[in-house]
C-alpha cells in the first residue's frame, strides 16, 4: 500500500492556483528529496519536481515544488485545461530500502 | 532519444511465470540503475524493483520479494524481470524507468508500459 498520503482530488477553473498535499514520514519525506510525477488519462507518468522544487528542462514554471519537515506540496498556478491529471508524489524510504508513491491525486479544470 | 521498449507480458494463469524485457536506447545504458514501477487497474502507482548499473545492488518491494527477480544485460541494453508463482494482485500495468542519477533515486524517462494481466 502506499506511505505517502495525498488528497484524492483537487480541482480549480483556468487560471486558478490548485495545491497537492503530500503526508509522509521521517523515513522518506523527512530525509530524502521528493519527486512529483504527472499522468496524463492513457499515458506513462512524466517527472515534474525533482528534488524537492527543481524543475526538468521543458515543464512549466507554473508548477512548482516544496518541502517542509515530512510534508510536502505542489502548486499549479494558471491552472490549464492540459493541466487535468493525475499527480503522485514519491521518496525513498530508508526503512523499506525502496521508493515509496503518494496515493494520487486527481486534478480536475472545471 | 532515450527510449524504453517493454514487451513480454501477457494473460498467465495464477501460480504461473512471466520474464518482461525492457529494451533501451539512446543513452549509455550500463551508465544507469534502472527500475520496475507497476499500476494495477485503475489504481496508483507501486514501486516494484531497483537494480543498479553493474547489477551488483539490487532493491525489492516486499510485495515481489521471492518471486520477482530482476536483472540487466549490459551488452544487450536490455532490462529483465522475471516474475514467479504470479497471483491476481500482481495484475497490472508494468513501466519500466531509467533512474536518473546514483544519488537520488527519481525516474526521468518511462516505457509505454506493458500489461500482464493474471487470471484463470
Amino acid at each position: 500500500q502506499s506511505v505517502l498520503t495525498q488528497p484524492p482530488s483537487a480541482s480549480g477553473t483556468p487560471g486558478q492556483r490548485v495545491t497537492i498535499s503530500c503526508s509522509g514520514s521521517s523515513s522518506n519525506i523527512g530525509s530524502n528529496y521528493v519527486y512529483w510525477y504527472q499522468q496524463l488519462p492513457g499515458t506513462a507518468p512524466k517527472l515534474l519536481i525533482y528534488r524537492n522544487d527543481q524543475r526538468p528542462s521543458g515543464v512549466p514554471d507554473r508548477f512548482s515544488g516544496s518541502k517542509s519537515g515530512t510534508s510536502a506540496s505542489l502548486a499549479i498556478s494558471g491552472l490549464r485545461s492540459e493541466d487535468e491529471a493525475d499527480y503522485y508524489c514519491a521518496a525513498w524510504d530508508d526503512s523499506l530500502s525502496g521508493e515509496v508513491f503518494g496515493t494520487g491525486t486527481k486534478v480536475t479544470v472545471l | 532519444q532515450v527510449q524504453l521498449v517493454e514487451s513480454g507480458g501477457g494473460l498467465v494463469k495464477p501460480g504461473g511465470s512471466l520474464r518482461l524485457s525492457c529494451a533501451a536506447s539512446g543513452f549509455t545504458f550500463s551508465d544507469y540503475c534502472m527500475t520496475w514501477i507497476r499500476q494495477a487497474p485503475g489504481k496508483g502507482l507501486e514501486w516494484v524493483s531497483y537494480i543498479s548499473s553493474t547489477g551488483s545492488t539490487i532493491y525489492y518491494a516486499d510485495s515481489v520479494k521471492g518471486r520477482f527477480t530482476i536483472s540487466r544485460d549490459n551488452a544487450k541494453n536490455t532490462l529483465f524481470l522475471q516474475m514467479n508463482s504470479l497471483r491476481a494482485e500482481d495484475t497490472a500495468v508494468y513501466y519500466c524507468a531509467r533512474v536518473a542519477t546514483v544519488t537520488m533515486v527519481y525516474f526521468d524517462y518511462w516505457g509505454q508500459g506493458i500489461l500482464v494481466t493474471v487470471s484463470s
